[in-house]
């Protein structure tokens, strides 16, 4: 069984399309994150969500819209795509762990979907 | 944002040689993860460290968080060409709900 899915895995599409990408994670976690992976592999968070709600909310442009309709579930909306938009987004989830306060235990990615704007 | 500095972006190693990643933070981080990321694969949890000074080891992996908890190291002992990937640090501070990752060390490791 997989512990964080995502789909799809990958995404070919043009420029101002619309698209979404699906996560679902089965580890009973509380908190869900999208992570953005550039040509350069940095990771970069985008987006937490504890329990539905958003806790993190990065620098992102307002087109990336997160919804998640339980705690398993966190989707992503990406309106009007860019070209800088290519990357692989991983959805990844965590308990959080308190220790000076809350804060990420460790992290389950999932596979990741490769987005290329054309 | 709390940042963590890592070095080397890139090594390329014979197998059998050893291999250091180095991680650096201005301020004192909580803990620290490690995860490897394989080619064309997703981040995968290595250990995490908490305590001031502490060592670990996995097998051929030793890893390191400095007395001051603003530093941390990842040394794999005669490399092998399955240890191919990035490894990244990614630090934890108080008061900051997320993780933030290293840029990370890419590894090559030639037969």
């Amino acid at each position: 069984d997989t512990a964080v899915s995502q789909t799809p895995k990958y995404l070919v599409t043009q420029m101002g399309n619309d698209k979404s990408i699906k996560c679902e994670q089965n580890l009973g976690h509380d908190t869900m994150y999208w992570y953005k992976q550039d040509s350069k592999k940095f990771l970069k968070i985008m987006f937490s969500y504890n329990n539905k709600e958003l806790i993190i909310n990065e620098t992102v442009p307002n087109r990336f819209s997160p919804k998640s309709p339980d705690k398993a579930h966190l989707n992503l909306h990406i309106n009007s795509l860019e070209l800088g938009d290519s990357a692989v987004y991983f959805c990844a989830s965590s308990r959080r762990e308190l220790a000076g306060g809350l804060m990420a235990g460790e992290l389950f990615f999932g596979e990741g979907s490769r987005l290329t704007v054309l | 944002g709390q940042q963590v500095m890592q070095i080397p972006q890139y090594q390329h190693v014979q197998e059998g040689e050893d291999f250091t990643t180095y991680c650096n933070s201005s301020t004192t981080l909580s803990n620290i993860q490690w995860y490897k990321q394989r080619p064309g694969g997703h981040p995968v949890f290595l250990i995490q460290l908490v305590k001031s000074g502490e060592v670990k080891k996995q097998k051929r992996l030793t890893f390191q968080f400095g007395e001051a908890k603003k530093n941390s190291s990842l040394h794999i002992t005669a490399t092998q060409t399955t240890d191919v990937g990035t490894y990244f640090c990614a630090g934890n501070w108080e008061g900051y709900s997320t993780l933030t990752f290293g840029k990370g060390t890419m590894l090559l490791v030639s037969p």
